[in-house]
């Protein structure tokens, strides 16, 4: 069973452009989570869907950042216009009907 | 977000020995405690996990101690190994398939 995979692993955009994050759960989860980690911090939530559905967004930024879980293919956190301080390693982790959550290996995101 | 605290920020212990990490939460509504174990350029991967309805749950080298009264957890690794020198982090989360939210994390440096 494969786990969670994430692509791409690492990114490099310049200021102002866009960044689009990929996720694709672990088989038979409907549950998407994905979480910001800063260089020598915690992990931070930032939204949590399900199949077409956003069901907590208290986590993410009001402006530039949206994620998405389509009906078919993998979870997308997006965020536009890119500022240095998006720089972080971006997490998803999956989940079945309950508390356990696991992780894909994540995305680093270097903004220039 | 809550805060949860965890402590120590870094350990250093012999190949052996036993390591502790603990944490204390503030929202009695938590009712899941995870630990994750997290090695450099890796996603975070879940280790153990208890509900406050138990005192301590033990998986191999691995236990958490729960004190509810006190409002803390803690995780024990006994005879320490060179191979679990990685970041800890605690969690807590409220009620089925919500969100995570973490400690800062414990650098653990287990020493030959």
């Amino acid at each position: 069973n494969a786990g969670v995979m994430q692509n791409p692993r690492h990114l490099v955009r310049r200021r102002g452009q866009e960044a689009r994050l990929r996720c694709s759960p672990m088989k038979g989860h409907s549950h998407v989570y994905w979480y910001r980690q800063l260089p020598e911090e915690g992990l931070k939530f930032m939204v949590y869907l399900q199949k077409e559905n956003i069901i907590d967004e208290s986590g993410m930024p009001k402006e530039r950042f949206s994620a998405e879980f389509p009906k078919e293919g993998p979870s997308i956190l997006r965020i536009q216009q890119v500022v240095r301080g998006d720089s972080a390693a971006y997490f998803c982790a999956s989940s079945p009907l309950g508390h356990e959550q696991y992780f894909g290996p994540g995305t680093r995101l270097t903004v220039t | 977000q809550q805060q949860v605290k965890q402590s120590p920020q870094s350990l250093i212990v012999q190949k052996g020995g036993i390591s502790i990490i603990n944490c204390a939460y503030e929202n009695t509504a938590f009712d899941y405690f995870p630990w994750y174990q997290q090695f450099p350029g890796k996603g975070p991967a879940l280790l153990i996990a208890i509900r406050p309805d138990v005192s301590e749950k033990k998986e191999g080298r691995f236990t958490i101690s729960f004190n509810k009264s006190a409002k803390q957890f803690s995780l024990h690794i006994m005879d320490s190994q060179p191979g679990d020198s990685a970041t800890y982090f605690c969690a807590e989360s409220t009620g089925t398939a919500s969100k995570l939210t973490f400690g800062t994390g414990t650098r653990l440096q287990v020493t030959l």
